[in-house]
């Protein structure tokens, strides 16, 4: 009954070589994120979609992009994979009609390993 | 400064110890608070939310003070499962809506 859901689990890719990864809900939540986890380390966050406005973060890299095409389903494409990129991607979401107290929910995330 | 800061720890306490994290936030206008528990190459869960009169859950309380910029959780008779990275995370307010930022986290070993 997982309600944030993200595939693969485990991804290797090569270097240079385009990556996307998918997360789909079933909260109906408006707003999806998606952060990057390195090793001890805070998720940092990467982008986000209020419903289908894109916000993207300052000092996340052109290299990352972001498609939703409708609420349930979010993708993050990697251009051009450089080892600096393996990390975990975790995906979550939350509901801005209940603004002030509406956490994130995660999805188990992505290993990217990049070879 | 960074927006969310914690003490990394990490802290190892024993069985049955009473152990308090903080968390400072730069941004005034911040909104909502968590505390999540990221264990070892998993996920992050919610904790709980804090509110502005302080709140319990259990063994856990959470406490927010607005006009220090700060943030606590209290653990009392703390158990080897609550071995974890307790993340505190923060929502901006005003025009960055939505947005959450993450504190670098605090460890917490508890040994028998």
């Amino acid at each position: 009954d997982a309600m944030v859901i993200q595939n693969p689990r485990y991804q290797v890719t090569q270097f240079g070589k385009p990556v996307t990864l998918s997360c789909s809900q079933t909260l109906n939540h408006n707003v999806m994120y998606w952060y990057q986890q390195k090793s001890s380390q805070a998720p940092k966050l990467l982008f986000h979609y209020y419903d289908k406005d894109f916000n993207n973060e300052a000092d996340t890299p052109d290299n990352f992009q972001s498609r939703r095409p409708n609420t349930s389903f979010c993708f993050l494409d990697i251009r051009s994979p450089g080892l600096g990129d393996a990390a975990m991607y975790l995906c979550a979401t939350s509901s801005l009609l209940r603004m002030n107290d509406s956490p994130l929910h995660f999805g188990n995330g992505t290993r990217l390993t990049v070879t | 400064r960074k927006e969310v800061e914690q003490d990394p720890g990490p802290f190892n306490v024993p069985e049955g110890a009473t152990v308090a994290f903080n968390c400072t936030y730069s941004n005034s206008a911040s909104q909502s608070f968590f505390w999540y528990r990221q264990d070892c190459r998993k996920e992050p869960k919610l904790l709980m939310s804090v509110y502005s009169s302080g709140n319990e859950d259990g063994r856990f309380t959470a406490q927010l003070n607005r006009a220090s910029q700060y943030i606590s959780l209290l653990i009392r008779d703390s158990k080897l499962s609550d071995s974890a990275t307790y993340l505190c995370v923060v929502r901006a307010g005003g025009t960055s809506y939505g947005k959450l930022t993450f504190g670098q986290g605090t460890i917490l070993t508890v040994h028998p």
